[in-house]
């Protein structure tokens, strides 16, 4: 089942705006990543925050992770027709069973030009 | 520019025949895991394997699929006999998970075996 779900399901902003996603999940958590995929394409990792951490930034990518509320958020600043792409959450559970990542179904990201 | 590698890109093929899908993870990586990608259910983990051993393959429909990494080198996802309702895309990713640590680390994908059963 899914662990994490990204909100909203779609988002189409114009270039230079900001987009910003969320994401909730159910269980304790070791780490939560943010993914991109371009269409055809496989997953790329953007960003890794780990439980204990509420802020990470990277280049125009800044993510936060409430746990209390278990959600995290991504802001994509300056958007570029580049970063037209569907964004995943994932994460790894803190708990015992399998510890992959558990991924969510996508925020799909246009940016209009 | 390290890569995970996936063969066939894309497969056509009558439903009941045999499917085998190869991965070559980033060498150096010792956590190689398959996953299935579908519009309705998202990306779904169906097995993964760390230092060449299988850690969970309970995401896997075990009558018809079975995972193997015959060497550090090569992973391989088998289905026999395909089915219709195996359409859909499969990634391998691969990671390096140090000792001590679990395997939710930053993974690297392949552009997957776009895969269609007639």
């Amino acid at each position: 089942s899914q662990q994490g779900e990204e909100d909203p399901q779609a988002l189409s902003i114009q270039e230079g705006e900001n987009a910003t996603m969320n994401c909730s999940y159910k269980t304790s958590i070791n780490n939560l990543q943010w993914y991109r995929q371009n269409s055809g394409r496989g997953l790329v990792h953007l960003i890794l925050i780990r439980s204990n951490e509420r802020e990470k930034h990277s280049g125009r990518l800044r993510v936060t992770l409430d746990t209390s509320k278990k959600s995290s958020s991504l802001l994509i600043t300056a958007s570029r027709a580049a970063d037209t792409a569907s964004y995943f959450c994932a994460t790894g559970y803190s708990g015992g069973g399998a510890d992959g990542l558990t991924f969510g179904k996508g925020t799909h990201l246009i940016i209009q030009p | 520019d390290a890569r995970v590698t996936q063969t066939p890109r894309h497969k056509v093929t009558e439903m009941g025949q045999e499917v085998t899908m190869r991965c070559q993870p980033i060498l150096g990586h010792n956590t190689v895991f398959w996953y299935r990608q579908t519009m309705m259910q998202g990306l779904e983990l169906l097995a993964y394997f760390r230092n060449r051993a299988p850690l969970d393959d309970s995401g896997m429909p075990k009558d018809r699929f079975s995972a193997e990494m015959p060497d550090a080198t090569l992973a391989t996802l088998k289905i026999q006999p395909s089915e219709p309702r195996d359409s859909a895309v499969y990634f391998c990713a691969s990671g390096l998970t140090r000792d001590g640590e679990k395997s939710n680390q930053p993974q690297h994908f392949g552009d997957g075996t776009r895969l269609s059963i007639l």
